[in-house]
């Protein structure tokens, strides 16, 4: 089963560019990896996608190495609403539609 | 558009009891899942549904069982409550495609056994 392992916890400062590593040694060749957000009382929210090489949009970028074994979610200029846990999941092989949701990394923004 | 749509937002259950957690969606998504969340942990996956008419077990069945009523509805029946069973539940759906496909997620039931 492929699985993630990324940091328990984070913190940072208002402003500042904040990226979190996920690894992800035995991703199969088909699964994407994908960030999820999750705010306290509130259910996971998507955050990106990507297969391989960069993708950008309007929240963050995910930068995935060619070997695709790790990937790092690049949060730009954070500020206090971007306190939350952050999830790093691959696809399960073979498992249907299932997804595996690790402890993720709670980052702590500080005034 | 209301999304993922969960009822109730809590409740409070005696060991024994029988309960229905309730989930609608209005995205025309095919799959549909039930998660757990224990206090600092991450969702583990209790049951899922591919499709209308199919359902499978997660990483945590037991104790739960499903059903697909019909393509926007997806619910989760607790048949003997136990305190084991003290967790808040997402209900979420995504789109056809498998594991790939954005899952979107509902705000939760908060369910508590005594």
């Amino acid at each position: 089963l492929a699985k993630t392992t990324q940091p328990i916890s984070m913190d940072s400062y208002e402003g500042q560019e904040v990226n979190i590593t996920c690894s992800h040694n035995n991703i199969a060749t088909n699964d994407y990896i994908t960030w999820y957000q999750q705010f306290p009382s509130q259910g996971p929210r998507f955050i990106i996608q990507g297969y391989k090489t960069k993708v950008t949009n309007e929240v963050a970028s995910l930068f995935i190495p060619a070997d695709r074994k790790s990937s790092t979610l690049s949060l730009p200029r954070v500020s206090l609403s971007d306190t939350a846990v952050y999830y790093c999941l691959v696809a399960e092989r073979n498992a249907g539609n299932m997804l595996t949701f690790g402890g993720g990394t709670r980052l702590m923004v500080k005034p | 558009n209301a999304g993922v749509t969960q009822t109730p937002k809590f409740q409070v259950l005696k060991t024994g009891q029988s309960m229905t957690l309730q989930c609608a969606q209005d995205m025309n998504h095919n799959s549909m899942y039930w998660y757990r969340q224990d206090p600092g942990m991450g969702l583990r996956l209790i049951y899922y549904s591919a499709s209308e008419g199919t359902t499978d077990k997660g990483e945590v069945p037991n104790g739960y069982n499903v059903s697909r009523l019909n393509k926007r509805e997806f619910s989760l029946r607790l048949e003997s409550a136990a305190p084991s069973q003290t967790s808040v539940y997402f209900c979420a759906s995504s789109g056809t495609g498998g594991s790939n496909q954005p899952q979107h997620f509902g705000d939760g039931t908060r369910l508590s056994i005594l």
